[in-house]
Order: structure tokens, then C-alpha cells, then sequence
């Protein structure tokens, strides 16, 4: 399979959980994002990577997110001290120069 | 902060029509262009990338990008019900190389057998 990879697919957390989640991008690709969607809305930037810098991360994200990605290979995105108002979509995403490709998703339920 | 924006819709077409999507932006410097489709539950599926003002077509898809009235727009010719999906516009802004991709809330277009 040659197209971005999300795992896990689903998950189900206990409020105040930390959960992580895991992003394979496109081999060649050099650009790497991730973003949030809730019902209704299209994606929300929270942060993206130039290799393995991180080069912006979203005012709207509070310091409970934090991703990385070491070797500028895979990334892993952390939210600590989950909340409900986290519940979405977490997409990510992988370029070379311009278009993005998307993963599956993870979906996130805090309950 | 640059922003794209589309009307939410729903926008409903009858099967075999043209449906016209529509697309506006802030970034005067904006060069890149996407239209992605996504179906409900699914992630969003690159369909048309454009770069430069005037018409490109792909199959079914027309896209037109007019740089001096800020709009971008996605034409779906011989509209079939399997093109029931919410339509998302985005762009990188002013940089294409150096700048986060933006999308827009998406239109969610509706096609009536």
C-alpha cells in the first residue's frame, strides 16, 4: 500500500486519557499535516511538518497537543488530559511540493 | 489569517446536470488551488488541482480559477448520483512550497436520480 496510513482507525477514550495516534506518510513525500474535522466543518489546521520540522502549529491548539515526527519519516500526534470537546476526526495528511494526499482518519470518541 | 469560503449548501442537482461549485478567498497571493471530494465518514479525496487563471478540465470536472476576483469554482458536467459528496476547496496560500493548506467549511452537493 503506497498511500498515507492512520492508525488506529477508531479509538474510545475516558476523559483525562492520554491517547496517541500514529501517521505513516507517503515514502517520497517531504511535507507532512495534520488536521482536525468535526461534523459539518471542513479540516482545521492544527500543525504540519517540513521534514522533520515542525514549521507551524494552529493558535486555536492548546499545549495538550503536540506532535512530532523524528527522522522526518512517521509522525505522532499526542493529546494529553483528553477532553469531550476533542471528539473528531484526526486527519493526516502527506505532499512533495504542492498537492496533499489523506489518510483514512482516526476518529476519536471521548466519553 | 487567509480564509477560503464556500457556501455550505446543501446545493441539490438533478441527475445529468451541470453542478457548479463555488469557492472564494482572501490571500490575494494564493497560486495553488485544490478541489477534494468527501463522502460521508470517509477522508477527503484529491479530484482537481489547479495553478493558473482560466479553465482545466478532467473528464467530468471542469475547474476555473479567476486570480482578480479572488474566486475559484469546480464545474461536475452529467452530474451522477454517485457525486453526492461534500466538495471542499483549499489552497497554501501565498508560498505553495512554504505555507499551510487552508480549506474551506465545503459544500455539500446533492444529486437527485
Amino acid at each position: 500500500d503506497t498511500g498515507v496510513s492512520q492508525d488506529p482507525r477508531h479509538k474510545i477514550t475516558k476523559r483525562g486519557q492520554n491517547v496517541t495516534f500514529r501517521c505513516d506518510p507517503i515514502s517520497e513525500h517531504n511535507r507532512l499535516y495534520w488536521y482536525r474535522q468535526t461534523l459539518g466543518q471542513g479540516p482545521e489546521f492544527l500543525t504540519y511538518f517540513q521534514n522533520e520540522a515542525q514549521l507551524e502549529k494552529s493558535r486555536l491548539l492548546s499545549d495538550r497537543f503536540s506532535a512530532e515526527r523524528p527522522k522526518g519519516s512517521f509522525s505522532t500526534l499526542e493529546i494529553q488530559r483528553t477532553e469531550q470537546g476533542d471528539s473528531a476526526m484526526y486527519l493526516c495528511a502527506s505532499s512533495f511540493s504542492r498537492e496533499a494526499f489523506f489518510g483514512q482518519g482516526t476518529r476519536l470518541t471521548v466519553v | 489569517q487567509k480564509e477560503v469560503e464556500q457556501n455550505s449548501g446543501p446545493l441539490s442537482v438533478p441527475e445529468g446536470a451541470i453542478a457548479s461549485l463555488n469557492c472564494t478567498y482572501s490571500d490575494r497571493g494564493s497560486q495553488s488551488f485544490f478541489w477534494y471530494r468527501q463522502y460521508s465518514g470517509k477522508s477527503p479525496e484529491l479530484i482537481m488541482s489547479i495553478y493558473s487563471n482560466g479553465d482545466k478540465e478532467d473528464g467530468r470536472f471542469t475547474a476555473q480559477l479567476n486570480k482578480a476576483s479572488q474566486y475559484v469554482s469546480l464545474l461536475i458536467r452529467d452530474s451522477q448520483p454517485s457525486d453526492s459528496a461534500t466538495y471542499l476547496c483549499a489552497s497554501p496560500g501565498r508560498l505553495a512550497r512554504d505555507d499551510k493548506i487552508i480549506f474551506g467549511k465545503g459544500t455539500r452537493l446533492h444529486i437527485l436520480p
